[in-house]
């Protein structure tokens, strides 16, 4: 299994306030993603990371917002959770050279659910 | 922008037999991705086809890709209980390093 752990796995917040889900790993590789999971929807992009500080975004980006400081860390911050954050949130990382398809290797997965 | 079709959205078989899941895709397939994900787990990397005509197996699973088609499909052959799970096929977007998914098929195997 690729080095790729989420944290928390678990989390209940309540609407309005900041949440910050945490992707780490052990695998160097240069492109990280943020997805969110819904039962419809599939797999959904909000972000993603080419390299350190260099992130952009995907098809559901509004309301989150992302930072990675490190190869190995990628954050997900949303800046004031509403109900319909309340998502299975997958990190993803990929061995992926510049503007190349690769594989990706997903994470276990975090259950944010915002009351 | 890209959309991923798969059919079935859930199936039903019995132990023993054989199933196909299909993806089809409204542009031009670069790379598809099969992934299969356990209830309330992770996605797991099955495969990856890249070119037209490709056939790969892992174990019982076998995937081909029909680029002319802009279509994938994934057999199992003597389905076992293991294989239960939702299958969801990926394809590169032909921008940046990004996939687009289908929403899954949910497969059942009962005894």
């Amino acid at each position: 299994d690729a080095g790729i752990t989420q944290s928390p796995r678990h989390k209940v917040t309540e609407t309005g306030t900041p949440v910050t889900l945490r992707c780490h790993q052990t695998e160097n590789h240069r492109y990280m993603y943020w997805y969110r999971q819904d039962p419809g929807h599939g797999l959904r992009l909000i972000h993603y990371s080419y390299g350190v500080k260099d992130t952009d975004k995907g098809e559901v980006s509004d309301g989150y917002s992302v930072s990675r400081s490190k190869t190995e860390d990628f954050l997900l911050t949303l800046e004031s959770a509403t109900s319909s954050q309340t998502s299975v949130y997958f990190c993803a990382i990929s061995p992926a050279l510049a503007g190349v398809v690769d594989t990706q290797y997903f994470g276990p997965g975090t259950r944010l659910t915002v009351l | 922008s890209q959309e991923l079709e798969q059919s079935p959205q859930s199936l039903i078989v019995q132990e023993g037999k054989n199933l196909t899941i299909n993806c089809t895709s409204s542009k031009t397939l670069y790379g598809l991705y099969w992934y299969k994900q356990k209830y309330g787990e992770g996605l797991i990397f099955l495969m990856m086809l890249q070119k037209g005509g490709e056939e790969k197996s892992h174990e019982k699973i076998t995937a081909k890709l029909d680029e002319k088609k802009q279509q994938s499909s994934l057999h199992i052959t003597a389905s076992q209980p293991s294989h239960a799970g939702i299958y969801l096929c990926g394809a590169g977007t032909g921008t940046a390093s990004k996939l687009t998914f289908g929403t899954g098929t949910r497969l059942q195997v009962t005894l």
